[in-house]
């Protein structure tokens, strides 16, 4: 799964800032599926994009938190105004095509809020 | 409410000694459901898909099968480099992933 390029691997943020975190997906994969992992919690789903499209953003906080994937350049996780509650590993997966196929997920990001 | 528990939450083996790791699951409209490794301080690797009841798939010493309620991960003659938190999820609508808390493996040499 090395692939799935996520950067940068460790972000440190003081509460009241922006974190912006980015995942490149597999070669020729088109869909990108963000995921969370809160300290002791399983993963939990955020998002799901494709090119200049979000298709499911149903975990997703519905403030300060927001994603795209453009059609050119990488998909991004956007937390405004980070609180300490948001310090997790968030992790980004990548698929050629929707439907029953396997994500590969790439190293993650691992954000702290101080 | 969908649903995914795995048991147990740790498990120390010794080296050589064969187990099975439990997924039971609840969910509308299942799709897949998948098995992931994470080692520490990395990103879940895949290891298996299934799809029906009574399927089942192989990789070195790892088997995982499926039920209509529940999965297991058998593991024959672990070796201590099978150390890692496994993960089980099930696939629920275009593509989003359910994951179970994981299992906490340690292979003792």
């Amino acid at each position: 799964n090395a692939g799935v390029m996520q950067n940068p691997r460790h972000l440190v943020r003081r509460r009241g800032q922006e974190a912006r975190l980015r995942c490149s997906p597999m070669k020729g994969h088109s869909h990108v599926y963000w995921y969370r992992q809160l300290p002791e919690e399983g993963l939990k789903f955020m998002v799901y994009l494709q090119k200049e499209n979000i298709i499911d953003e149903s975990g997703m906080p519905k403030e300060r938190f927001s994603a795209e994937f453009p059609k050119e350049g990488p998909s991004i996780l956007r937390i405004q105004q980070v609180v300490r509650g948001d310090s997790a590993a968030y992790f980004c997966a990548s698929s050629p095509e929707g439907g029953n196929t396997e994500a590969f997920f790439g190293q993650g990001t691992r954000l702290t809020v101080v | 409410e969908d649903q995914v528990t795995q048991s147990p939450e740790a498990l120390r083996l010794q080296e050589g000694e064969s187990s099975s790791l439990n997924c039971s699951y609840t969910v509308s409209g299942l799709r897949g459901l998948f098995w992931y490794r994470q080692d520490p301080g990395k990103g879940p690797e895949f290891l298996f898909t299934l799809y029906s009841a009574g399927e089942e798939k192989e990789k070195e010493r790892l088997k995982a099968t499926l039920t209509k309620k529940e999965s297991f991960l058998h593991i024959t003659a672990p070796k201590p480099e099978d150390s890692a938190t496994y993960l089980c999820a099930v696939q629920k609508g275009a593509q989003k992933l359910v994951f179970g808390q994981g299992t906490r493996l340690t292979i003792n040499p």
